[in-house]
């Protein structure tokens, strides 16, 4: 099925720092999600995001709908040990039926290092 | 702690076995999702409740079979499953037909078939 392209594919960052992720489509959607998965659990979701331009934080989180609907980022600020896992990006398109469905990305696999 | 349950938490079946996949949850969320997870990949949608009836089936092997028996249940009914099927099943649920309502995922199963 479609995946999106999210960036970058893993990466290691010392505590303390900043990290940005990013995913884009060549489709649109209305809504984008964000999804933490850690080991052996199933992914729990971090912001929403429902409207174009929409910038949302969710404590050290901070997420942005883009404004042509086709992208979503990302940011965490001042990385934690606990900040480890892999995040998923997530889109949906506006629905016609009773249930929709949702495109995810391929992942950003995150470790930081002390 | 996730508020959709599934058990059990993991499961080693042999291809002639027949075994079910159980998800509750009690939001009172009438779309249920089951998705399937290979290691390092994101999850991909097998199928859609909507109201307890089925509304998505994206072209699953009839060894796979769902069932809805209310609102709060949904179960996976597995039968003469292939080694290739070992994955990480996840069962998730939101409000259907609102664009705002987004997917809360269970901790999954962990299948492996010998």
């Amino acid at each position: 099925g479609q995946q999106l392209n999210q960036s970058p594919q893993s990466m290691f960052i010392q505590e303390g720092e900043d990290v940005s992720m990013n995913c884009t489509s060549s489709s649109i959607f209305n809504t984008w999600l964000w999804y933490k998965q850690d080991p052996g659990e199933g992914p729990v979701l971090l912001i929403a995001l429902y409207k174009a331009g929409e910038l949302t934080s969710n404590g050290r989180l901070t997420a942005q709908f883009g404004i042509t609907r086709k992208d979503s980022f990302l940011n965490i600020s001042a990385s934690i040990p606990s900040d480890v896992g892999i995040y998923f990006c997530a889109g949906q398109l506006r629905f016609t039926g009773t249930a929709s469905k949702l495109t995810f990305g391929t992942g950003t696999r995150l470790q930081v290092t002390l | 702690d996730t508020e959709v349950t599934q058990t059990p938490k993991h499961l080693v079946m042999g291809m002639t076995n027949k075994k079910s996949l159980k998800c509750e949850q009690h939001m009172g969320h009438r779309a249920m999702y089951w998705y399937k997870q290979k290691a390092k990949k994101p999850p991909e949608l097998m199928f859609v409740y909507s109201y307890e009836k089925l509304s998505i089936n994206e072209s699953v092997p009839s060894r796979f079979s769902p069932e809805c028996p209310n609102s709060s249940l949904l179960n996976l009914h597995l039968h003469a499953l292939q080694p290739e099927d070992s994955a990480l099943y996840l069962c998730a649920s939101r409000v259907p037909s609102s664009y705002n309502s987004p997917l809360h995922f269970g901790n999954g199963t962990r299948l492996t078939v010998t």
